[in-house]
C-alpha cells in the first residue's frame, strides 16, 4: 500500500538556517503530495502542495519539488525563524483512496534565537 | 480560511465508560469527515471516513462497534469511544472536506483521550 517516509526528528535549527526534511513516499498510480505544519496546541493547517510531477508547492518560504524519478518531496527553507518551530507532516492524497490522506510520522523543528 | 473545532480538547475518563468527541465545521458545511488517531511520536492513521447522512467507511483494524461515528449534519460529527480501554488512549483528530475549493482537508485541533 501507499506510505510516506519522513526524516527522523527533532531538527534543531540556530534562526536564519537552511531547512531540508526529506519526504519519501511510495504509492500507486500519481498521487498528490503535501506539506502540513502543526503549530503547538494548534490543528494541521497544510503549508504547500503539489498535484503532479516536476511541480513546486511553495509558501511561507518554504518549497518543495514533487520528484517522481525518486519518489521524493522534500521540504525546503532558505532561513529560518524561531517562529518556524513546528511539526512538519508530509502527506500523499490517491485517487484511490478518495480525499483521506496518508502521512508520515512527522518532524519536529525546533528554531533557536 | 475554513475552521475546524473539536470538543473537548482532552478528557480523562475510567476503564469502560465511554467518551464522545464532537467535531464541527464552524465556517463552512463538510460533506465529508475523517477521523485519525495519532500515537505519541507516530504518524496520524486514518480511522474512519464519515458522509452526511450515510454510515462510516472504516479502516482495516478498526472497530466499527468499539469506535461508533456519526455524520448527522453537514457541521457535525462525533466519534463515540465506546467501553473505553487504556490502550484507547491516543490522540484523536478530525477533518472535515467541503466543495468549497480546492479540495483541501481542514483539521481540527485534536481531543486528548487518557482512560485510567
Amino acid at each position: 500500500g501507499d506510505s510516506v517516509t519522513q526524516m527522523e526528528g527533532p531538527v534543531t535549527l540556530s534562526e536564519e538556517a537552511f531547512l531540508t526534511i526529506n519526504c519519501t513516499y511510495t504509492a500507486t498510480g500519481y498521487p498528490s503530495l503535501f506539506w502540513y505544519v502543526q503549530y503547538p496546541g494548534e490543528g494541521l493547517q497544510l503549508l504547500l502542495k503539489a498535484t503532479k510531477a516536476d511541480d513546486k508547492g511553495s509558501n511561507k518560504g518554504f518549497e518543495a519539488t514533487y520528484r517522481k524519478e525518486t519518489t521524493s518531496f522534500h521540504l525546503e527553507k532558505g532561513s529560518v525563524q524561531v517562529s518556524d518551530s513546528a511539526v512538519y507532516f508530509c502527506a500523499l492524497r490517491n485517487s484511490n483512496s478518495g480525499y483521506a490522506l496518508n502521512f508520515g510520522k512527522g518532524t519536529s523543528l525546533l528554531v533557536t534565537p | 480560511g475554513a475552521v475546524v473545532s473539536q470538543h473537548p480538547s482532552w478528557v480523562i475518563c475510567k476503564s469502560g465508560t465511554s467518551v464522545k468527541i464532537e467535531c464541527r465545521s464552524l465556517d463552512f458545511q463538510a460533506t465529508t469527515m475523517f477521523w485519525y488517531r495519532q500515537f505519541p511520536k507516530q504518524s496520524l492513521m486514518l480511522m474512519a471516513t464519515s458522509n452526511e447522512g450515510s454510515k462510516a467507511t472504516y479502516e482495516q483494524g478498526v472497530e466499527k462497534d468499539k469506535f461508533l461515528i456519526n455524520h448527522a449534519s453537514l457541521t457535525l460529527s462525533t466519534l463515540t469511544v465506546t467501553s473505553a480501554h487504556p490502550e484507547d488512549s491516543s490522540f484523536y483528530i478530525c477533518s472535515a472536506w467541503g466543495a468549497q475549493g480546492d479540495n483541501e482537508q481542514f483539521f481540527g485541533p485534536g481531543t486528548r483521550l487518557t482512560v485510567l
